[in-house]
């Protein structure tokens, strides 16, 4: 079981928007920053958004991090085939003394 | 640019050891903390632990204490791990990152407000097998 909690799959069809929730605690989400990866199939995963809601150069604005409380979610807009991956969240957790990640939420687009 | 390649796939016996690599290029060695992640089949990351580019000093998740080790060789800017007494749960693909942020431990704790992995080794696949 992972300590943050993600569903396993979501999906949209080209063009729609799409969210993906994650859920901590008090010693996660709660208290430091979340990230979220996306692994496309067979590729190491990839930085897709840092400290809730930063970019890194090169990833495009369709995507956007939030979070509120305990939970962050990451959203798609303008949805693509390429976009059609696995994304992770994660966090520092600050009882376990280290990073913790989501289960995994595998996007596919209809 | 920032690249880390690791070494290529492995495949041991159970109880054999293995030692995995990870060499870096376009950035100061030191100035970043290693990480290691693992992914077994069809399955989700798991953080395995860090390792203080400075210090040599290792930190390993609760569910990595034991039988693998992190290493630094900084003369050629390569980080290591080592797994011993392999298990057939231990088939994963282990990727190296590096890390953005700083830690910092007190009082038997570790705490990063900001800790993220902006780079990554393409992975290398470790198949456990008799």
């Amino acid at each position: 079981q992972s300590v943050l909690t993600q569903p396993p799959s979501a999906s949209g069809t080209p063009g729609q928007r799409v969210t993906i929730s994650c859920s901590g605690s008090s010693s996660n989400i709660g208290s430091n920053y979340v990230y979220w990866y996306q692994q496309l199939p067979g590729t190491a995963p990839k930085l897709l958004i840092y400290r809730n809601n930063q970019w890194p150069s090169g990833v495009p604005d369709r995507f956007s991090g939030s979070k509120s409380g305990t939970s962050a979610s990451l959203a798609i807009s303008g949805l693509r085939s390429e976009d059609e991956a696995d994304y992770y969240c994660a966090a520092w957790d600050d009882s376990l003394s280290g990073v913790v990640f989501g289960g995994g939420t595998k996007l596919t687009v209809l | 640019q920032v690249q880390l390649v690791q070494s290529g796939s492995e495949l041991k016996k159970p109880g054999a050891s293995v030692t995995l690599s990870c060499k870096t290029s376009g950035y100061t060695f030191t100035n970043y903390a290693m990480n290691w992640v693992r992914q077994a089949p069809g399955q989700g990351l798991e953080w395995v632990g860090w390792i203080n580019p400075n210090t040599g000093n290792p930190t390993y998740a609760q569910a990595f204490t034991g039988r693998f080790v992190f290493s630094l060789d900084t003369s050629v800017s390569t980080a290591y791990l080592q797994i011993s007494s392999l298990k057939a749960e231990d088939t994963a693909v282990y990727y190296c990152a590096r890390a953005q942020g700083r830690v910092h431990c007190g009082g038997g704790s570790c705490y990063s407000g900001d800790y993220f992995f902006d780079y990554w080794g393409q992975g290398t696949l470790v198949t456990v097998s008799s």
